[in-house]
């Protein structure tokens, strides 16, 4: 069974960046395509992009085009996750998740990381 | 943008009642939508996808019908760790969710 572990709470200031780590257990890391969604306080999910491991390739959702970056280190299993610019509307748990089946973009989550907590405050 | 409306916002019931979710599209999502379970303090967990599937590990008192527009979780008997919010996302037109529903004890 996978396991995704991201990168412990972070506390930012206005105009900062941030980056996000998720670690995959198991040998398949490079198979399966890796969202990143975040969640503000008390709100509802929302969807930031995918990489695909294997190459590389990223694509974003479109209000985060020129604000986040999605890479990954193959050799340890790890995709990362930068925020740039930050403001005070980024304080969110981050979430990774992976796509349900390989090699297939289904956009179905399974299973999620943990969450990370970036806090934006001056 | 394809907006998810759930309803009710909230639904109170007991432990062995059945629980009916229903989500709504404002258009047509043919079977591309998904269920997930969300507990305080945790991550949120693929319960339903392509409307009518169930994810590995899911019990069988989960199940997820519809088509189109309208969609339904049904949760056949409710147990004790059901209680949690649920949020259905389509993946048609771009990634969306909705805006959840909080299952309570009654």
């Amino acid at each position: 069974q996978v396991q995704l572990l991201q990168s412990g709470a972070e506390l930012k200031k206005p105009g900062a960046s941030v980056k996000v780590s998720c670690k995959a257990s198991g040998n398949t890391f490079s198979d399966y395509y890796m969202h990143w969604l975040r969640q503000a306080p008390g709100q509802g999910l929302e969807w930031m992009g995918w990489i695909y491991p294997k190459s590389g390739g990223t694509n974003y959702a479109q209000r985060f085009q020129g604000k986040v970056t999605m890479t990954r280190d193959t050799s340890i299993s790890t995709v990362y996750m930068e925020l740039s610019r930050l403001t005070s509307d980024d304080t969110a748990i981050y979430y990774c998740a992976r796509d349900l089946y390989p090699w297939k973009l289904l956009h179905w989550f399974d299973p999620w990381g943990q969450g990370t907590l970036v806090t934006v405050s001056s | 943008e394809t907006v998810l409306t759930q309803s009710p916002a909230t639904l109170s019931l007991s432990p062995g009642e059945r629980a009916t979710l229903s989500c709504r599209a404002s258009q047509s999502l043919s079977s591309y939508l998904a269920w997930y379970q969300q507990k305080p303090g945790q991550a949120p967990r693929l319960l339903i996808y392509d409307a009518s599937n169930r994810a590995t590990g899911i019990p069988a008192r989960f199940s997820g019908s519809g088509s189109g527009t309208d969609f339904t979780l049904t949760i056949s008997s409710l147990e004790p760790e059901d209680f949690a919010v649920y949020y259905c996302q389509q993946r048609s037109h771009w990634i969306t969710f909705g805006q959840g529903t909080r299952l309570e004890i009654k």
